[in-house]
C-alpha cells in the first residue's frame, strides 16, 4: 500500500519569507515517482517538479526547491522569498510501478503582502 | 496545445438524482483518469483507462458509479442516485504515456458537485 502524508494542513507567511512543505512517503516499491502539484484557487492542478526513486539529487527551478531524501523517506517543497501568488494548496503525491497517483491531504499556503 | 477540458464547472442537484460529468482530454493522451477531490482532502481516483479499457476501478462505487470512454477519446462520469456525501468536485486528468513510466497527469479545472 502506499501512503503520503502532508502533516501541516495550512502555513500562513508573509511575503518573501522562506517557506518549506514536508511531504513523507511511505511504498513497498523499489522504483516510484514523487511529485508536488500545486492547486491555486481556480482549481486546476498543476505539476511542479516529478522525481524518480533513482535519483537523490536536490533540484533547484527559480524559487523553487526540492530536497529528497530516501533514508528519511521525504520530498520536502521549499519556496524562497515567496510571494502572494505563490497562495495555493499544495499536494505531494506518489506512484509506484504501474500504480495510479496517490495523494497527500495537501498544504494550504497563505501568503499575506 | 488546449488543456483538459471538463464541463459543467459546476453543478447542484438533489440527493437521488442523477449526473453527469464529461472529460476531454489532452490529444493523443491514452491515458484518462477521473479523481473526486472532497473538500480538505487529497484527489482520491476513481477510475484509470487506457484508451477505452479500464486499468483501475478499484475505488469506484460501482452502485453507483459509471464511467465510459467509448471512443478511447473523451469520457463521461455518471452518479445514480447522487448523495449527499458525493458532494465534491471530480477532476479529469490525461496522460501519455502510461502512469507507470511516471509522466506526470494534466488535470483540468473539475466539476464541482453540491448534492443537497
Amino acid at each position: 500500500a502506499q501512503k503520503v502524508t502532508q502533516a501541516q494542513t495550512e502555513i500562513s507567511v508573509v511575503e518573501k519569507e522562506d517557506v518549506t512543505l514536508d511531504c513523507v512517503y511511505e511504498t513497498r516499491d523499489t522504483t516510484y515517482y514523487l511529485f508536488w502539484y500545486k492547486q491555486p484557487p481556480s482549481g486546476e492542478l498543476v505539476f511542479l517538479i516529478r522525481r524518480n526513486s533513482f535519483d537523490e539529487q536536490n533540484e533547484i527551478s527559480g524559487r523553487y526547491s526540492w530536497n529528497f531524501q530516501k533514508s528519511t523517506s521525504s520530498f520536502n517543497f521549499t519556496i524562497t522569498a515567496s510571494q502572494v501568488v505563490d497562495s495555493a494548496v499544495y499536494f505531494c503525491a506518489l506512484s509506484g510501478g504501474y500504480s495510479t497517483l496517490t495523494f497527500g491531504k495537501g498544504t494550504m499556503l497563505l501568503v499575506s503582502p | 496545445e488546449a488543456g483538459v477540458a471538463q464541463s459543467p464547472r459546476y453543478k447542484i442537484i438533489e440527493k437521488r438524482q442523477s449526473v453527469a460529468f464529461w472529460c476531454n482530454p489532452i490529444s493523443g493522451h491514452a491515458t484518462l483518469y477521473w479523481y473526486q477531490q472532497i473538500l480538505g482532502q487529497g484527489p482520491k481516483l476513481l477510475i484509470q483507462f487506457q484508451n477505452n479499457g479500464v486499468v483501475d476501478d478499484s475505488q469506484l462505487p460501482k452502485d453507483r458509479f459509471s464511467a465510459e470512454r467509448l471512443k478511447g477519446v473523451d469520457s463521461t462520469l455518471k452518479i445514480q442516485p447522487a448523495k449527499l456525501e458525493d458532494s465534491a468536485v471530480y477532476l479529469c486528468a490525461s496522460s501519455s504515456p502510461p502512469r507507470g513510466m511516471g509522466t506526470e497527469a494534466f488535470f483540468g479545472q473539475g466539476t464541482r458537485l453540491t448534492v443537497v
